[in-house]
C-alpha cells in the first residue's frame, strides 16, 4: 500500500524567505508524484509533478521539487516566498498497482508574514 | 476554456435527508473524479467515471453512489445523510481517466453541511 506523509501541518514564512515544504512516500516501487495547492474556497490546482527523467522538477509560481529515491522523499520548495503563496498544499501519489488513484497527504498550510 | 463547474456550491442539509451534487467537466474531458475533504480524514477518493462507467471506488459506504451522463456531466448523491458527511466534496475531470499523464483538473468543490 502507498501512503504519503507531510511533515508539519502549519508553516510560517517571512516574505521572501526560503519556502520548504516536506513530503515523505512509502512505496514498494517509485510512484508518480504531484504537489497541489488549494487556495481558500477554491479547488485544487497542480503545482508540478515528477513521473519519470529528471528528478528536479519545475512548476508553476517559481516552485520546484526534487524526488529522491533513497530518501524516499519528494519536498517542495520555493527559493523566495510571496503573500500570494499563502495557502494549503498538497502532496500526492499514484501507482499503476492502484489504478493512479490520487492518495493525498493531510496538507501543510503556508502563512507568509510580511 | 471553461473550467471545471460544480453546483451548488454551498448546501445545507438535516441528518437522514438525501443530496445529488453536480459535476461539469471541462469540454472534451470523459473522466470525472469525486473526492472527500475533511479536516479530519482529508482528501479521500469517492470514484471516478469514465464514459458513463464507474471504473474505479474508493473505501467509502453504498450510500455514496454517482453517475456519469453520456455528455460527461456526473453526479453523485449521498443518501441517508449522517453528520460525518460534511466535507467539502471535489470534483476533476481528466483526458481520459485517472493516468500519471492525464492532468486532473479540479473543481471549486461543494461544500455540505449536514446538521
Amino acid at each position: 500500500a502507498q501512503s504519503v506523509t507531510q511533515l508539519g501541518s502549519h508553516v510560517s514564512v517571512s516574505e521572501g524567505a526560503l519556502v520548504l515544504l516536506r513530503c515523505n512516500y512509502s512505496s514498494s516501487v517509485p510512484p508518480y508524484l504531484f504537489w497541489y495547492v488549494q487556495y481558500p474556497n477554491q479547488g485544487l490546482q497542480l503545482l508540478l509533478k515528477y513521473t519519470t527523467g529528471a528528478t528536479l522538477v519545475k512548476g508553476i509560481n517559481g516552485f520546484e521539487a526534487e524526488f529522491k529515491k533513497s530518501e524516499t522523499s519528494f519536498h517542495l520548495t520555493k527559493p523566495s516566498a510571496h503573500m500570494s503563496d499563502a495557502a494549503e498544499y498538497f502532496c500526492a501519489v499514484s501507482l499503476r498497482s492502484n489504478d493512479y488513484k490520487l492518495s493525498f497527504g493531510a496538507g501543510t498550510t503556508v502563512t507568509v508574514r510580511a | 476554456k471553461a473550467g471545471v463547474t460544480q453546483t451548488p456550491r454551498y448546501l445545507i442539509k438535516t441528518r437522514g435527508q438525501q443530496v445529488t451534487l453536480s459535476c461539469s467537466p471541462i469540454s472534451g474531458h470523459r473522466s470525472v473524479s469525486w473526492y472527500q475533504q475533511t479536516p479530519g480524514q482529508g482528501l479521500q477518493f469517492l470514484f471516478e467515471y469514465f464514459s458513463e462507467t464507474q471504473r474505479n471506488k474508493g473505501n467509502f459506504p453504498g450510500r455514496f453512489s454517482g453517475r456519469q451522463f453520456s455528455n460527461s456531466r456526473s453526479e453523485m448523491n449521498v443518501s441517508t445523510l449522517e453528520l460525518g458527511d460534511s466535507a467539502l466534496y471535489l470534483c476533476a475531470s481528466s483526458l481520459e481517466g485517472a493516468h500519471w499523464y492525464n492532468e486532473q483538473f479540479f473543481g471549486p468543490g461543494t461544500r455540505l453541511t449536514v446538521l
